[in-house]
């Protein structure tokens, strides 16, 4: 069964900081792998998603990387501001599929 | 693109009551829609994979009986709790795949249904 894992389970930063969230996952037949924000009370916000065949996916300030044979996912986030604050989710589906396996999350606060 | 509603945005109700929760996609057609729940401070959980006119596939725990859903059009799928009790409070989350494909079957998620059992 797969299970997901998101270490740190909070993290705060000052403002200006460059900070790095992780997933790790125990089985490495993964589809693909998708990053989420999700806001206080409110729904999840797709951030990035990359196919098992990529190693990485880019979107402004964020870069997102996948490392299949060791299970892990990273979630670099340049240049953090306040607005970031959220909590990150990490979710993937496997080969055959659709379904998403979420991990607990990470909550983020960047300090003003 | 890609947008996905829930209605009601929250709801309160009294114990022992029903409550409907819709999904639809807005811009798009879904050949599935899924049910998530979420307890404060965990992850999303999957209740349930809702196909277009067939019966939907319940995860393992979940009570089909309880948790009634109807995905009648390539549209909307709805969530009906019934007999609602107050460890039925939760924040219950709807996403949708596009029946074009979407980007390596890419859910799109909707802003979620915040339900409070009294």
């Amino acid at each position: 069964k797969q299970e997901v894992t998101q270490i740190p389970a909070a993290l705060s930063v000052p403002e200006g900081e460059n900070l790095v969230l992780n997933c790790s996952f125990t089985d490495s037949a993964i589809y693909n792998l998708q990053w989420f924000r999700q806001d206080p009370g409110k729904g999840l916000t797709s951030l990035l998603l990359i196919q098992s065949s990529q190693r990485e996916q880019t979107s402004g300030r964020l870069n997102a990387s996948l490392d299949k044979s060791s299970g892990r996912s990273t979630l670099y986030i340049a240049a953090s501001q306040p607005g970031d604050s959220a909590t990150y989710l990490c979710a993937l589906s496997q080969g055959g599929s659709e379904k998403l396996v979420f991990g607990k999350g990470t909550k983020l606060t960047v300090n003003p | 693109g890609a947008v996905v509603s829930q209605h009601p945005s929250w709801v309160i109700c009294k114990s022992g009551t029903s409550v409907k929760i819709e999904c639809r996609s807005l811009d798009f057609q879904a050949t599935t829609m899924f049910w998530y729940r979420q307890f404060p401070k965990q992850s999303l959980m999957l209740m349930a994979t809702s196909n277009e006119g067939s019966k939907a596939t319940y995860e393992q725990g979940v009570e089909k009986d309880k948790f009634l859903i109807n995905h009648a059009s390539l549209t909307l799928s709805t969530l009906t709790v019934t007999s609602a009790h107050p460890e039925d409070s939760s924040f219950y989350i709807c996403s949708a795949l596009s029946l074009a494909g979407g980007r390596y079957n890419e859910q799109f998620f909707g802003p979620g249904t915040r339900l409070t059992v009294l």
